[in-house]
């Protein structure tokens, strides 16, 4: 299995354009999170999906963020309009989960992003 | 406040030595707890799971215990080696949900 993929695995972009990171889930996995990390902050869970479907948004920062899985196979997360405060490593993680049973999250390997 | 901390910021051991990582939260009630390495680049890489309800748990080198009662829990690396240097992560997870909480981390060095 390829892992969970991430694209562009680096992006450089300008204040107020917009962004958009893409992540492909491992294959049979069932929930996906999108996760911020900066020096600062640490890494920060923002969503995560469940069968596709949204269930926790509570850490998306503003509304210039917003984040989409029209199917098992595929996310975006999308940063518009993006601001220097915005900068850091966005990574994609997915699992295998049914009711309470709990498994190990698989991590992509992230997208450094810059705004300038 | 919610808070989730681990020891330092940075630990250097001498290899061979066990390695010692601390991770304590207040006011979460985490279901279950995890720990994870992370290496410069690169995503976390999930190491062990401990559930509330469990003591301690172990693989190869590495044994987690878990505290409820103090809100801890303990990392060790048995004969550490070079190569085990990375950041650890903590992470608790909530409600036996898929809220994940991760710590600050662990800049682990162990030299030769």
């Amino acid at each position: 299995d390829a892992g969970v993929i991430q694209s562009p695995r680096h992006e450089v972009t300008e204040m107020g354009q917009e962004v958009t990171l893409r992540c492909k889930p491992i294959s049979g996995h069932n929930s996906l999170f999108w996760y911020r990390q900066t020096m600062m902050r640490g890494l920060e869970l923002l969503i995560y999906f469940n069968n596709n479907v949204p269930i926790d948004d509570s850490g998306m920062p503003e509304d210039r963020f917003s984040a989409k899985m029209p199917n098992a196979s595929f996310s975006t997360l999308k940063i518009q309009p993006s601001e220097p405060r915005d900068s850091a490593v966005y990574f994609c993680a997915s699992s295998r989960t049914s009711g309470r049973s709990y498994n190990e999250q698989f991590f992509g390997p992230g997208t450094r992003l810059t705004v300038l | 406040s919610q808070k989730i901390e681990q020891n330092s910021e940075a630990l250097n051991i001498q290899e061979g030595k066990t390695a010692t990582l601390t991770c304590n939260y207040t006011n979460y009630s985490p279901a279950y707890l995890q720990w994870y390495r992370q290496d410069p680049g690169r995503g976390p890489v999930f190491l062990l799971l401990i559930r509330e309800n469990e003591k301690e748990k172990r693989k190869e080198r590495l044994k987690v215990t878990f505290d409820t009662t103090l809100k801890q829990s303990l990392f060790h690396i048995t004969a550490s080696q070079p190569a085990d240097s990375a950041t650890y992560l903590c992470a608790l997870i909530l409600n036996y949900g898929q809220n994940f909480v991760f710590g600050p981390g662990t800049r682990l060095s162990v030299l030769p």
